[in-house]
């Protein structure tokens, strides 16, 4: 099966930067997502790669390297409400696509 | 209209019951998934489906039975559960199963099998 790996915890203090990594098979790959989630409450979308490289959306970063079966999200200038657990899902192609979260990455942000 | 409905958000069953899940989206979306999540653990895949047609079964065990009346709404039928089904049932639905859409995730649906 494909094991997409993630730090379990991060601490970072509210206005630092923090990067959470994604490691992946790369067998078969068709995409990757990052998705947020608060403490009982549904994934959102935070960010999409398909190519190699940086997308940037206001705060948040994601990078993708295929190759290293690798990717980045960069939260920048944390604000408190950024606590919550980040997500990355990979997309394999089988019969149509089928998505494999990763592990997830509880980020808590200190005052 | 962004959102993905479910009812009900909690649900209590035994094991001899039988119940449903229901997930209803308008935002003209062709592919609905079913995921199961534990606690603090990510959201597994269970089904997808695309134009209505089951294109992905996890080897989920067969006491949970999926349906796509039409294009806006799943179902999760459940007969004879286990206490290790609870858990918090998402539905999402994207605009198609490949390509640069996100899904949209519902609320969740939180089942206890007692």
């Amino acid at each position: 099966g494909q094991n997409i790996d993630q730090p379990t915890e991060m601490t970072a203090t509210e206005g630092a930067i923090v990067q959470i990594n994604c490691t992946y098979q790369t067998s078969g790959f068709n995409g990757l997502f990052w998705y947020q989630q608060h403490a009982g409450e549904a994934p959102t979308f935070l960010s999409y790669n398909v190519l190699d490289g940086l997308e940037e959306k206001g705060r948040f970063s994601s990078f993708l390297s295929r190759s290293k079966g690798y990717s980045y999200l960069l939260l920048k200038e944390l604000q408190m409400k950024d606590s919550a657990s980040y997500l990355c899902a990979v997309r394999f192609p089988s019969g149509t696509y089928k998505y494999i979260f990763g592990t997830g990455t509880r980020l808590k942000v200190l005052a | 209209d962004t959102e993905v409905t479910q009812t009900p958000k909690h649900l209590v069953m035994g094991m001899t019951n039988k119940k449903s899940l229901k997930c209803e989206q308008h935002m003209g979306h062709r592919a609905m998934y079913w995921y199961k999540q534990k606690a603090k653990k990510p959201p597994e895949l269970m089904f997808v489906y695309s134009y209505e047609k089951l294109s992905i079964n996890e080897s989920v065990p067969s006491r949970f039975s999926p349906e796509c009346p039409n294009s806006s709404l799943l179902n999760l039928h459940l007969h004879a559960l286990q206490p290790e089904d609870s858990a918090l049932y998402l539905c999402a639905s994207s605009q198609e199963a490949g390509g640069p859409y996100e899904q949209y995730f519902g609320p969740g649906t939180r089942l206890t099998v007692t």
